[in-house]
């Protein structure tokens, strides 16, 4: 298994375009998780569906911001329109039944600048 | 709501030193704590988790729910252990649970 798997990399926007986030999950994994890493907050929780469900999205900063799970082997964060204070790492993880009993599996990251 | 301090961004140390990286938290219920640990250019990990008591590459951690700590310890640090540390806590329950993340702590091991 690969691992999570996130696109892209990198991604270098403008202020004002949509930017779209891409994660897959480890297969079998029935959780998944968006993070945003910056230097002066460290990890930040946006976002995490069960089952393709979301079920706690208070950490999502504003309405431009959006995520989806439309099946079990995919999910995408939107940001529209983007803004220079969004720029950070991105990070997708899922687990498999929850968070205390079993590890989150983290993907590299989608590192987002925008201009 | 529940709350993760890790108070020094930045910890320097020399190999064959002790090594304690803080951690705070605050939460009204009954915390499951653990730290993530991320090497240079790899991705972020479980390092090791209160409930299973368990020591992993030498790191050790207690949970002091008198003094809502759950600092990470390793009595002789090696260059291999420079890492970025996050500290995290597991509030809500197992399955529905939120799991929310200190700021970090960049450590760095000097030879």
């Amino acid at each position: 298994d690969a691992g999570v798997i996130q696109s892209p990399r990198h991604e270098v926007t403008e202020m004002g375009q949509e930017v779209t986030l891409r994660c897959k999950p480890i297969s079998g994994h029935d959780y998944l998780f968006w993070y945003r890493q910056t230097m002066m907050r460290g990890l930040e929780l946006l976002i995490y569906f069960n089952n393709n469900v979301p079920i706690d999205d208070s950490g999502m900063p504003e309405d431009r911001f959006s995520a989806k799970m439309p099946n079990a082997s995919f999910s995408t964060l939107k940001i529209q329109p983007s803004e220079p204070r969004d720029s950070a790492v991105y990070f997708c993880a899922s687990s498999f039944r929850g968070l205390a009993s079993n590890e989150q599996f983290f993907g590299p990251g989608t590192r987002l600048t925008v201009l | 709501a529940q709350r993760v301090t890790q108070p020094e961004k930045l910890l320097s140390v020399f190999k064959g030193a002790p090594v304690e990286l803080k951690c705070n938290y605050s939460y009204s219920g009954s915390p499951e704590l653990f730290w993530y640990v991320q090497y240079s250019r790899q991705r972020l990990q479980l390092l090791l988790r209160h409930i299973s008591r368990e020591s992993i590459k030498g790191f050790t951690a207690d949970l002091n729910k008198g003094e809502t700590s759950f600092h990470l310890k390793k009595p002789f640090a090696q260059e291999e252990d420079s890492a970025m540390y996050y500290c995290a806590l597991l509030a809500g329950g197992t399955s529905y649970g939120k799991l929310t993340f200190g700021q970090g702590t960049i450590l760095t091991v000097h030879p």
